[in-house]
């Protein structure tokens, strides 16, 4: 049972490349979300999902995109990098009120 | 809205010392969720406990105790005799327990980072 799982574990843009986050969940749960994480401000929410064809705005949603095609998989795009997005990225699914974690991507943006 | 303070940025303290990491939310609603994690410096979100706002009893793990007072709106948690390996950044988070609108989304507190010297 792998959980929740995020590639990559670290990531190089310059300012401008687009990339995909990925994050994929064998748990069957309809909740996704990605948070992003920065120094002296917590985990701040991106988007968020509540099933297979729905999403929805957080927080923090300028500069990304996302789309939800199934259950298991919920990617985050950067269109057009910019150094502000340079982050620790965490996907996340839930069950009931309970939040699991995947191990972070490191993004940094020169 | 909610929100979730956690005032103590950092704290530093000796081994076996005891210390408490406190942590204040706000929210209109009537029933939510209370959360604490642990961060340690390997980067990945570690769950400590989830607590109800119909259940005020407090929880006792191990070293760990968690003390959740409504009418101060505080969910206090403290590490008794505390090791070198609760070195960690620790956070408090707050969800709403009805799904509709944010869906039970969790909010967190800014973190404070543990360390605990030898």
């Amino acid at each position: 049972n792998a959980g929740v799982t995020q590639t990559p574990k670290f990531q190089v843009l310059k300012t401008g490349q687009s990339m995909t986050l990925q994050c994929a969940q064998d748990m069957n749960h309809e909740y996704m979300s990605w948070y992003r994480q920065d120094p002296g401000m917590g985990l701040r929410l991106i988007h968020y999902s509540v099933g297979a064809g729905i999403t929805d705005q957080g927080e923090v949603p300028n500069g990304y995109n996302v789309s939800r095609s199934t259950t298991e998989d919920f990617p985050l795009r950067l269109l057009s990098a910019a150094p502000s997005q340079t982050s620790v990225y965490f996907c996340a699914s839930k069950r009931g009120a309970e939040l699991f974690f995947g191990s972070g991507t490191q993004l940094s943006v020169l | 809205a909610q929100k979730v303070t956690q005032a103590q940025t950092e704290i530093s303290v000796v081994e076996k010392e005891d210390v408490t990491l406190d942590c204040v939310y706000e929210t209109r609603d009537t029933t939510y969720y209370l959360f604490w994690y642990k961060q340690p410096p390997s980067g990945e979100l570690v769950f400590l406990i989830r607590r109800n706002s119909f259940d005020e009893q407090n929880e006792i793990s191990g070293r760990y105790s968690w003390n959740f007072q409504k009418s101060t709106s505080s969910f206090n948690f403290t590490i008794t005799a505390s090791q070198v390996v609760d070195s960690a950044v620790y956070f408090c988070a707050l969800s709403e327990a009805s799904y509709g609108g944010s869906q039970g989304n969790l909010i967190f507190g800014k973190g404070t980072k543990l360390s605990v010297k030898p």
